[in-house]
Order: structure tokens, then C-alpha cells, then sequence
């Protein structure tokens, strides 16, 4: 069964401090990977997201994100971090099933706190 | 445009009660998706919705949980009898067709059974 693994439940950096979180996945076949993220109080927002083509992929507000695929991993990056980055994090594998549709398998995401 | 909304924003219900969470996705997408989110938890698959049919209900964890669609656009998940581990946040989502990769989450419904 597909699954997602992310490292990191907690993290707690000051501003400027570079971030990396990790995600490994579990699944053979093709797939397109994302990473969500849920600021406090608002719903779940993509971030980035992975189909083909150049594994670097780069998503809204300096975030970037490294398809590895040897590795199974697509880790999530930002230089310098911001107090408003403060939120959870939540990488998730998109697998196509046979039906040709897309069911989202998501990690246990990360929380992220920021402080000034 | 429009995003994917959700009712109620929170709901509290005493155990054994049923409940009932609605979804309205983006007009015009056909694919539709409820998911659990549960405290400590990631997010987790229940139903799929393509049109007013569910080619997936294989993440729905009892009898207890139900879905429908209905003209191809509204979505109600019904609860029923409810247990204190139904307690989660609900969130629907949708995209333009079963193939789309990309899929616009909703708000949530936080469900607390007391």
C-alpha cells in the first residue's frame, strides 16, 4: 500500500534560519507529489507540486522542493524563513488507480513554529 | 471564483447522535473527495465522488459513515449513531475531473463528539 513518511512532527527555528522537511514516499508506479500547507486557522493550500520534468520544482513564497527519485524522497526547502511560515506542513502522493482518478495519500505533516 | 465551502464550520454532537456535513465544490468540477483529519493524525482518504457516483468508498471506516452526491455538485456525509473517535476535522475537496491532479480543499468541518 502506498504511504508517506514525514520525519519531522515538530520544528522549531528563529527567523532566517534555512528549513528542510522530509518526505519519503512508498509506491512503485508514477507519481505526481505535492506538498500542502495549512497556515493557523485557514484550510489546506498547495504549496508545489511534482508531475515530470526538472525534479527542483518551486512553489509560492520561496519554498522549492527536490524530487529524488532513487531515494523516494521529495523534500521540502526554504533558505531563510519568515514568522508568517509558521504553520503545518503536509507532503502527499497523488497515485493514479485504475478508475483514472487521484486519490491523495498524505503524510502525518509538520509543524512548524517560527519565532522572531 | 468561488472556492470549495463547507457546513457547518464546527459542529458538537452528543454520541449516538447522527450527523450530517455538506460540501459544495467548485462549480463544474465533476471529482469530489472527502477526507479525515484527525488530531496527531495526517489526512486521511474516505469516499471519491466522480459525478453523483462513488467509484471509492474504501476508505470509509464503518457502516456507520455514509455519502452522497447529488446533481453533480453538493456533497452530504452522514454520520450516524456517532462515536467520540469520529472527533476530527472533515475536509472536502474537489478538482475539474477525475484526472486533474491538483485538488482545492475546503475550510473543514470540526466535528466534536462529546
Amino acid at each position: 500500500a502506498q504511504s508517506v513518511s514525514q520525519h519531522n512532527h515538530h520544528v522549531i527555528l528563529s527567523e532566517a534560519a534555512s528549513l528542510e522537511l522530509g518526505c519519503n514516499y512508498s509506491y512503485g508506479g508514477t507519481v505526481n507529489l505535492f506538498w500542502y500547507v495549512q497556515y493557523p486557522g485557514q484550510h489546506l493550500q498547495l504549496l508545489l507540486k511534482y508531475f515530470s520534468g526538472d525534479p527542483l520544482v518551486k512553489g509560492i513564497k520561496g519554498f522549492e522542493a527536490e524530487f529524488i527519485k532513487s531515494k523516494f524522497s521529495f523534500n521540502l526547502r526554504k533558505p531563510s524563513v519568515q514568522w508568517s511560515d509558521t504553520a503545518e506542513y503536509f507532503c502527499a502522493v497523488n497515485a493514479r488507480f485504475s478508475g483514472g482518478y487521484n486519490k491523495l495519500i498524505f503524510g502525518a505533516g509538520t509543524r512548524l513554529a517560527v519565532h522572531p | 471564483g468561488a472556492g470549495v465551502s463547507q457546513s457547518p464550520s464546527n459542529k458538537v454532537t452528543e454520541k449516538g447522535k447522527d450527523v450530517e456535513l455538506r460540501c459544495d465544490p467548485i462549480s463544474g468540477h465533476t471529482a469530489l473527495y472527502w477526507y479525515r483529519q484527525s488530531l496527531g493524525q495526517g489526512l486521511e482518504f474516505l469516499i471519491y465522488f466522480q459525478g453523483n457516483s462513488a467509484p471509492d468508498k474504501s476508505g470509509l471506516p464503518s457502516d456507520r459513515f455514509s455519502a452522497e452526491r447529488t446533481g453533480g455538485s453538493v456533497s452530504t456525509l452522514t454520520i450516524q449513531r456517532t462515536q467520540q473517535e469520529d472527533s476530527a476535522v472533515y475536509l472536502c475537496a474537489s478538482s475539474l475531473t477525475r484526472g486533474d491532479y491538483e485538488q482545492y480543499f475546503g475550510p473543514g468541518t470540526r466535528l466534536t463528539v462529546t
